[in-house]
């Protein structure tokens, strides 16, 4: 099975300070990684597709990049409401594994 | 409009079967992969396994493989999730969600089950 690792595992940081998460699979995935924002009592929200991709509806100050192994997803100028934790899954092969999480605190 | 609704919070104890649905609507049901991820208490996401309704094929987790049942209605358009014979460590946050090949694109609110003796 193909692991994710996320780091770190926890980040405290100010509004308008430009966070990085990174995300290193086991093994190349290219680009079949997605990250994932889950709110505190919510469902997840797909945030990245293919590593890059931003979804319909996402602020422009989320964005994705990597392939093989290394990715990372960097928040330009963090808002109140970025206050989460975020997951990445690969999707190249099944089982579809989750990162462990980062949980992103608004100082 | 795309959602999926899934069944209330239930109470169990050790032993007693359960078993929890999604209902989809809003596109086509039998057309996209649903998948099932559990989230125990304060813990991340656990992939479990996913369905395609339009000919059942199901793929478990191996961890999770004999432990759980996935199956789906497509005449209801819902999936289920269930057990024969529950343990108190299956306490946890059930969601579905519809998988397209780039993610998951929609999620149920999901279900939370406690089993408690």
């Amino acid at each position: 099975d193909i692991q994710l690792t996320q780091s770190p595992s926890f980040l405290s940081a100010s509004v308008g300070d430009r966070v990085t998460i990174t995300c290193r699979a086991s093994q190349d995935i290219r680009t079949y990684l997605v990250w994932y924002q889950q709110e505190p009592g919510k469902a997840p929200k797909l945030l990245i597709s293919t590593a890059s991709t931003l979804q319909n509806g996402v602020p422009s100050r989320f964005s994705g990049s990597g392939s093989g192994t290394d990715f990372s997803l960097k928040i330009s100028s963090l808002q109140p409401e970025d206050s989460a934790t975020y997951y990445c899954q690969q999707l190249h092969s099944y089982t579809y594994t989750f990162g462990q999480g980062t949980k992103l605190e608004i100082k | 409009e795309v959602q999926l609704v899934q069944s209330g919070a239930e109470v169990k104890k050790p032993g007693e079967s359960l078993g929890i649905s999604c209902e989809a609507s809003g596109y086509s049901f039998t057309s996209y992969w649903i998948a099932w991820v559990r989230q125990m208490p304060g813990k991340g996401l656990e992939w479990m396994g996913i369905i395609y309704p339009g000919d059942s094929d199901i793929r478990y987790t191996p961890s999770f493989q004999g432990q759980v049942t996935i199956s789906a209605d497509k005449s209801i358009n819902t999936a289920y999730l269930q057990w024969s014979s529950l343990r108190a460590s299956d306490t946890a946050i059930y969601y579905c969600a519809r998988l397209k090949t780039d993610g998951a694109d929609y999620w149920g609110q999901g279900t939370l089950v406690t089993v408690s003796s």
